[in-house]
């Protein structure tokens, strides 16, 4: 059983196009995370969730925006796709400690 | 603004060798620790979490120490072995931020 799962796996579009990528976790956590790791692999926080409320919007351009239907779920919308958009996304989920990855999205935008 | 530093950025060791990864960070007000493995294309998978009261954890051959005052995390990895080549992440959970500040990295190759 996957502790957090997130689809697609591979995601390969063209510039301006909209797409979304899901998370789903089943750990009963409360919170729940968007990072990016760029074609450096540096990892850097993008969207923070608790309990289906926003906490955390680290100057994001707003073309991303997620969307949490309930605790187990984070979704992130992406429109109008760019090339700098192309990167691994991860999602996450915690409870006020260990923090658990899914296994990224990996975006190629061309 | 907390920042996350990891040296070495790349080591390459002979099989069975003992070995240590550092990580610094500059803000001391932090709620825990956590240390991660990213093997090629894959995702991250947790190894060792410290929280801010504590001095070390400890998980088969890994242990990791956390000094805060000092703002320094240090991961000794014991008799290595070729299949814990991967990437080791550091990252800090700052105290009232729920989100983690990542280092860059250490990449470990441990030869056969």
């Amino acid at each position: 059983d996957t502790a957090v799962s997130q689809t697609p796996k591979y995601l390969v579009t063209q510039m301006g196009n909209d797409k979304s990528i899901k998370c789903e976790q089943n750990l009963g956590h409360d919170t729940m995370y968007w990072y990016k790791q760029d074609s450096k692999k540096f990892l850097k926080i993008m969207f923070s969730y608790n309990n289906k409320e926003l906490i955390i919007n680290e100057t994001v351009p707003n073309r991303f925006s997620p969307k949490s239907p309930d605790k187990a779920h984070l979704n992130l919308h992406i429109n109008s796709l760019e090339l700098g958009d192309s990167a691994v996304y991860f999602c996450a989920s915690s409870q006020l400690s260990e923090a658990f990855f899914g296994q990224g999205t990996r975006l190629t935008v061309v | 603004k907390q920042e996350v530093t990891q040296i070495p950025a790349a080591l390459s060791v002979p099989e069975g060798e003992n070995l240590v990864l550092n990580c610094s960070f500059t803000d001391s007000a932090i709620y825990n620790l956590q240390w991660f493995r990213q093997d090629p294309g894959k995702g991250l998978t947790s190894l060792l979490l410290i929280q801010s009261s504590q001095r070390e954890q400890t998980s088969g051959r890994l242990n990791a120490s956390l000094d805060k005052s000092s703002g320094r995390s240090t991961l000794y990895i014991a008799a290595s072995q070729p299949g814990d080549s991967a990437t080791y992440l550091c990252a800090v959970e700052d105290t009232g931020r729920r989100a983690l500040t990542f280092g860059s990295g250490t990449r470990l190759q441990v030869q056969p």
